[in-house]
């Protein structure tokens, strides 16, 4: 069984901090997934990262694939209220299982103003 | 939204009692797929489908079932509901069906069983 350890689980902090999200896993994935999830809601896929050493940026969220494509990172800079949520990560299964996720833990993130 | 349509939304039932749960997609994508989310464990798969009346399980499959005999609908069935299925519910679908494109979940289902 795959697994994917994500941490902090809770995070805190004031806006206009810097934060860094982790997933790591001892198995490899064939690409890496970001979501976040507003309350009541389904998750929203934010980025892939495909290549082992792939930095993705979206605004002021930065997304890193390890070199061996076992962990992730996720860093918001100069957080803002609205970036409250939980940021989940997830790990996709290649070949023969059709796109399957593995979900690390959550992250839930507040921001205060 | 990927036209994905949960239902019910929200159901509280007893236990021992069968329900069933449905996602419904309006763009005939072929991979479908039903995750619970509980705290601290974020999301993980129950069953999967890769096409009509094509599926298979995923890592807490014990207690479900699943058919899809259209395209469209997916069914998510607990045969005899236990409290620790009170979760809340997520379908899926995987736009293009190959690992790497891009995964669509649905509102969610909240289930409480009492």
């Amino acid at each position: 069984t795959q697994l994917l350890e994500q941490s902090p689980q809770f995070l805190s902090i004031q806006e206009g901090e810097n934060l860094t999200v982790y997933c790591n896993s001892s198995s490899v994935f064939s690409s890496l997934q970001w979501y976040r999830q507003e309350p009541g809601e389904g998750p929203v896929l934010l980025v892939t990262v495909v290549t082992g050493g792939e930095v993705k940026k979206l605004k002021r969220l930065t997304f890193q694939f390890g070199d061996a494509r076992k962990d992730s990172s996720l860093h918001i800079t100069a957080a803002q209220p609205g970036d409250t949520g939980l940021y989940l990560c997830a790990g996709v299964s290649g070949g023969t299982s059709y796109g399957k996720l593995t979900f690390g833990q959550g992250t839930i993130l507040t921001v205060h103003p | 939204d990927a036209g994905i349509t949960q239902s019910p939304r929200h159901k509280v039932t007893e236990t021992g009692t069968p329900v069933t749960l449905r996602c419904h997609q309006t763009e005939n994508h072929r991979y479908m797929y039903w995750y619970r989310q509980d705290p601290g464990h974020g999301l993980r798969l129950i069953h999967y489908s890769y096409g009509v009346k094509d599926t298979d399980k995923g890592e807490v499959s014990d207690g479900y079932s699943v058919s899809r005999s259209k395209t469209e609908d997916f069914l998510l069935t607990l045969e005899s509901a236990t409290s620790s299925q009170t979760s809340v519910y997520f379908c899926a679908i995987s736009v293009g069906g190959y690992s790497g494109n891009t995964i669509y979940f649905g509102e969610g289902s909240w289930l409480t069983v009492v």
